[in-house]
C-alpha cells in the first residue's frame, strides 16, 4: 500500500518551456504532498508543501511564480515549472502521506522526474 | 550546525556483513523517525518509521531511536549486493515537514 506515482519520469525540452509534472497517490487520499528536488550526490530540499484546496505553501527562496503547485483533489498534484531555463534542470519528487498517519508521517514518494532543460 | 547530521561516506562492506547506519540530531522536538533508500535515478523508499524511541525489526533491518542521546541507527544484517544504495534517514517533529540527513552511500561487494 501507500503507492505514490509520478510522471513524467523523465522530460527533456527547450529553454522557455513550461513543464507540468503530475504526482499521484493511487491507493489512498492525501491533504498534503509535498515537492522536493535534489541535486546530484545531495540530499532532498523541499521545495513547497501542496495542500488541496488551497495554495501551497512555498519555502524560503522558491518562487512561487515560477514554480506552480495546484492540489485540486485528495489524489493529484500537480507542479508546473514556467518558463523552464537550464539552471531548472533537476530531479523533481514528490512525496504523500495517508490521511489517516499522524502529522503527515511517514511520508511515501514517487519516483522522481528528471528535468533537463536545453 | 546543520538539525540532522549523517556521514555521506562511502561505505564499503563485503557481501554478508552486517551494516550500521547512524545520524545524529539536535532538535530535541523530533518524534518521528524514518530511514529511506534510495537507488540511483530513484525516489526515495521508506525502510523503517518509528515514533519516539525504541527498536524496530523488519526482517533484515532494525532501526533504533535513542532519543536521551539524539541518535539513531540502522542496522543491516547479511548484506547483500542489491543493498548498494544511499540510505537517507529523515525526522520531524509533530506537524512539521521532513528533515533529512545527507544520506549515506553504502556499497555492498561481493
Amino acid at each position: 500500500g501507500a503507492v505514490v506515482s509520478q510522471h513524467p519520469s523523465r522530460v527533456i525540452c527547450k529553454s522557455g518551456t513550461s513543464v507540468k509534472i503530475e504526482c499521484r497517490s493511487l491507493d489512498f487520499q492525501a491533504t498534503t504532498m509535498f515537492w522536493y528536488r535534489q541535486f546530484p550526490k545531495q540530499s532532498l530540499m523541499l521545495m513547497a508543501t501542496s495542500n488541496e484546496g488551497s495554495k501551497a505553501t512555498y519555502e524560503q527562496g522558491v518562487e512561487k511564480d515560477k514554480f506552480l503547485i495546484n492540489h485540486a483533489s485528495l489524489t493529484l498534484s500537480t507542479l508546473t515549472v514556467t518558463s523552464a531555463h537550464p539552471e531548472d534542470s533537476s530531479f523533481y519528487i514528490c512525496s504523500a502521506s495517508p490521511l489517516w498517519e499522524q502529522s503527515n508521517q511517514p511520508q511515501h514518494f514517487g519516483d522522481g522526474t528528471r528535468l533537463s532543460i536545453l | 550546525q546543520k538539525e540532522v547530521e549523517q556521514d555521506p561516506g562511502p561505505l564499503s562492506v563485503p557481501e554478508g556483513a552486517i551494516v550500521s547506519l547512524n545520524c545524529t540530531y539536535s532538535n530535541s522536538a523530533f518524534q518521528y523517525f524514518m530511514w529511506y533508500r534510495q537507488y540511483s535515478r530513484k525516489g526515495p523508499e521508506l525502510l523503517m518509521y518509528t515514533y519516539s524511541s525504541g527498536n524496530k525489526e523488519d526482517g533484515r533491518f532494525t532501526a533504533q531511536v535513542d532519543k536521551s542521546s539524539k541518535y539513531i541507527s540502522l542496522f543491516i544484517r547479511d548484506s547483500q549486493p542489491s543493498d548498494s544504495a544511499t540510505y537517507l534517514c529523515a525526522m520531524s517533529a509533530y506537524g512539521n515537514k521532513l528533515v533529512f540527513g545527507a544520506g549515506t552511500i553504502l556499497r555492498v561487494k561481493s
